[in-house]
């Protein structure tokens, strides 16, 4: 079956420190693959996502690359904000309907 | 446009009793999803309706129920509540749900505490 491998964290950054956060897939097929993130008592926002290889998700100066030949979606960022300090979901979408989700990166900015 | 709603926020329950959640999707999306969220077992999928049909479960035990509306709101339930099923309950909803490319977003959750 689909399953998703996330770094552990927690992860600790000072601002303006370059972050990246690991994530590889095991899936059948070709799956679109996905960066979900959840601020403190909030529910899952969708940061970025890719639907095939070589493909690359962007928003907010988050960053990510379909990675087929490594299976892998790795997230980066240049330089991180105090309000980047959340949990950082990978997770994809093969042939079955639901999201299989990695177990979260913590991450923690500091001033 | 909304996003996807939850109601309520917060619940708290002892052991034995059952829960009912309420999850209204955004307009126009007919796929509603439900995730469990625990700090021990992370997300997992619950089940998905569509066209107020169930055509997806996960593997949880048959206290845990739902149903869709003609609306497509969608409703869950767990009866004979036990305290591991203290979690944050996810819904989320889909425009295409058959695509692989199809997104899912998700709304604020609710939080449910069994004492």
């Amino acid at each position: 079956g689909n399953s998703v491998t996330q770094m552990e964290g927690p992860v600790t950054l000072s601002e303006e420190a370059f972050l990246t956060i690991n994530c590889t897939y095991t899936a059948t097929g070709y799956p679109s693959l996905f960066w979900y993130v959840q601020y403190p008592g909030e529910g899952l926002q969708l940061l970025l996502k890719a639907t095939k290889a070589d493909d690359k998700g962007s928003n907010k100066g988050f960053e990510a690359t379909y990675r087929k030949e490594t299976t892998s979606f790795h997230l980066e960022k240049g330089s991180v904000q105090v309000s980047d300090s959340a949990v950082y979901f990978c997770a994809l979408k093969g042939s079955a309907r639901q999201l299989t989700f990695g177990s979260g990166t913590q991450l923690t900015v500091l001033p | 446009k909304a996003g996807v709603t939850q109601t309520p926020r917060y619940l708290i329950k002892t052991r034995g009793q059952q829960v009912t959640l309420s999850c209204s999707p955004i307009s126009g999306h007919r796929s509603v999803s439900w995730y469990q969220q625990t700090p021990g077992q992370g997300l997992q999928f619950l089940f998905e309706y569509f066209s107020e049909t169930q055509r997806n479960k996960g593997n949880f035990p048959g206290r845990f129920s739902g149903r869709q509306f003609s609306n497509s709101r969608s409703e869950m339930n767990v009866s004979t509540l036990e305290l591991g099923d203290s979690a944050l309950y996810l819904c989320a909803s889909s425009l295409f749900p058959d695509r692989i490319t199809d997104t899912q977003y998700f709304g604020p959750g609710t939080r449910l505490t069994v004492l």
